[in-house]
């Protein structure tokens, strides 16, 4: 039969605001955190990535927190432009898993101009 | 560099036929792994190559198969296709088994009717 589409948070924000999208990870031993962004037709492509080590980390215009007290992570873009509209997923790692990544559901982030 | 190639990009095929996939990596990436997407279910991990084995596998039914090549090129099969079966498939690479950037390629489209 027909599946049931995922219900995709949804995040909309006005052009040149900062944008915060938010994560919980399922597992307490993941210890490498990424992000990525899939636009529509196109395969997930890195934005940024962070290790448990670590509890923020900065790149171009992204910024991810990690809190692993609670298992969340977020992703922050400032100055958000038209351009960063797309799907943008979270995804987790263990160590003893190689190159297993498990991904969260994503977030559709809408920028109107 | 180029970046992670997928061939074909769209398929169409009916119920109980067999379908290949191929990956070529970016050049020096020595791991690949698959990922199926759908709308129902998301990204979900199929199974990682690296050095022509098979280092991580999903929970997929044994009709998801795969390999690699000396040249990091790496195939899946799915046989006997159900219509559950229809999804974006999405290869990565990076360079080792490891904690690392995976890059996306634009993945396959199949459609099986």
């Amino acid at each position: 039969g027909e599946s049931v589409g995922l219900h995709l948070p949804t995040l909309s924000v006005q052009e040149g605001d900062n944008s915060i999208i938010n994560c919980a990870y399922s597992n307490s031993a993941s210890d490498y955190f990424i992000w990525y962004k899939q636009e529509s037709g196109k395969g997930p492509q890195f934005i940024i990535d962070i290790r448990s080590n670590m509890d923020k980390r900065q790149g171009q215009r992204v910024t991810v927190l990690l809190n692993k007290t609670v298992k969340h992570l977020s992703l922050q873009i400032a100055a958000t432009q038209p351009g960063d509209s797309a799907v943008y997923f979270c995804a987790e790692n263990m160590d003893n898993q190689g190159g297993k990544l498990i991904f969260g559901q994503g977030t559709e982030l809408s920028v109107k101009p | 560099k180029a970046g992670v190639t997928q061939t074909p990009r769209y398929l169409i095929k009916t119920r109980g036929q067999q379908v290949t996939l191929s990956c070529s990596p970016i050049s020096g990436h020595r791991s690949v792994s698959w990922y199926q997407q759908t709308p129902g279910q998301g990204l979900q991990f199929l199974f990682e190559y690296f050095s022509e084995t098979q280092r991580n596998k999903g929970n997929f039914p044994g009709r998801f198969s795969g390999r690699q090549f000396s040249n990091s090129r790496s195939e899946m099969n799915v046989s006997t296709l159900e219509l559950g079966d229809s999804a974006l498939y999405l290869c990565a690479s990076s360079f080792t088994s490891a904690q690392e950037t995976q890059y996306f390629g634009p993945g396959t489209r199949l459609l099986v009717l």
